[in-house]
């Protein structure tokens, strides 16, 4: 079965560089989630998608930004990047029909900045 | 205080030994209930979800909530070396328009460890 799909698998930045992470939700899902996950962290929510409209945002940093495209998948703009910006960046998708709401995850990106 | 907490471990068992990993959540607007597993630097993987008290067995998987406490666990009966890994409770409710189901909130992760 398709999962979703995230691109690239691992980024090396610059401090003050930009970066761009893209997921593609699994085929029919209609909402899109983005989490980052510090080293040894739960993941935390940043921000989500539905109908390629935002639907909830979570402790993201104004220099991100992210948005849902007409096919669904999605990407996070990710620009002065710092040092602490280092971690996993994780998208999950899920076909919010009435209240169920079950994610399903990607594989995540790894960005380390430097 | 965390909205979720999670019996943070790490737990080191032997293989068929029954694993019982442990969170609680403070707000009772919270409605689905899921069990993660997440191997190193790997996604977290879809264990098993459910939005009522009660049992839900799936294999040798068993999720239980007790929303009247706001407690829920996950146990592992006959564990296996494959298991060794963090298990994620995640909690959802609505969003901030309370129009849907959003982000998930999740505990702070139990590494556990099955030796053969």
């Amino acid at each position: 079965a398709a999962g979703v799909i995230q691109s690239p698998r691992h980024l090396i930045k610059e401090k003050r560089e930009t970066a761009t992470l893209k997921c593609y939700p699994i085929p029919r899902h209609d909402t899109v989630y983005w989490y980052q996950q510090g080293p040894g962290q739960d993941p935390q929510f940043l921000i989500s998608f539905y109908e390629k409209m935002q639907s909830d945002k979570g402790s993201i940093p104004d220099r991100f930004s992210a948005q849902q495209f007409s096919d669904y998948h999605s990407e996070l703009n990710m620009s002065s990047l710092e040092l602490g910006d280092s971690a996993l960046y994780f998208c999950a998708s899920s076909w919010t029909s009435g209240s169920i709401n079950i994610q399903y995850f990607g594989a995540g990106t790894r960005l380390s900045v430097l | 205080q965390k909205e979720v907490e999670q019996d943070p471990g790490p737990l080191s068992v032997p293989e068929g030994a029954i694993v019982s990993l442990n969170c609680t959540y403070s707000n009772s607007a919270f409605q689905y209930f899921m069990w993660y597993r997440q191997y190193s630097r790997k996604g977290p993987e879809l264990l098993m979800y459910t939005y009522s008290s009660g049992n839900k067995e799936d294999g040798r998987f068993t999720a239980q909530v007790d929303k009247s406490s706001k407690y829920i666990s996950l146990f592992i009966r006959d564990s296996q070396p494959s298991d060794s890994a963090t298990y994620l409770c995640a909690i959802s409710g609505l969003n901030a328009g309370g129009t849907s189901y959003g982000k998930l909130t999740f505990g702070q992760g139990t590494i556990l460890t099955v030796h053969p």
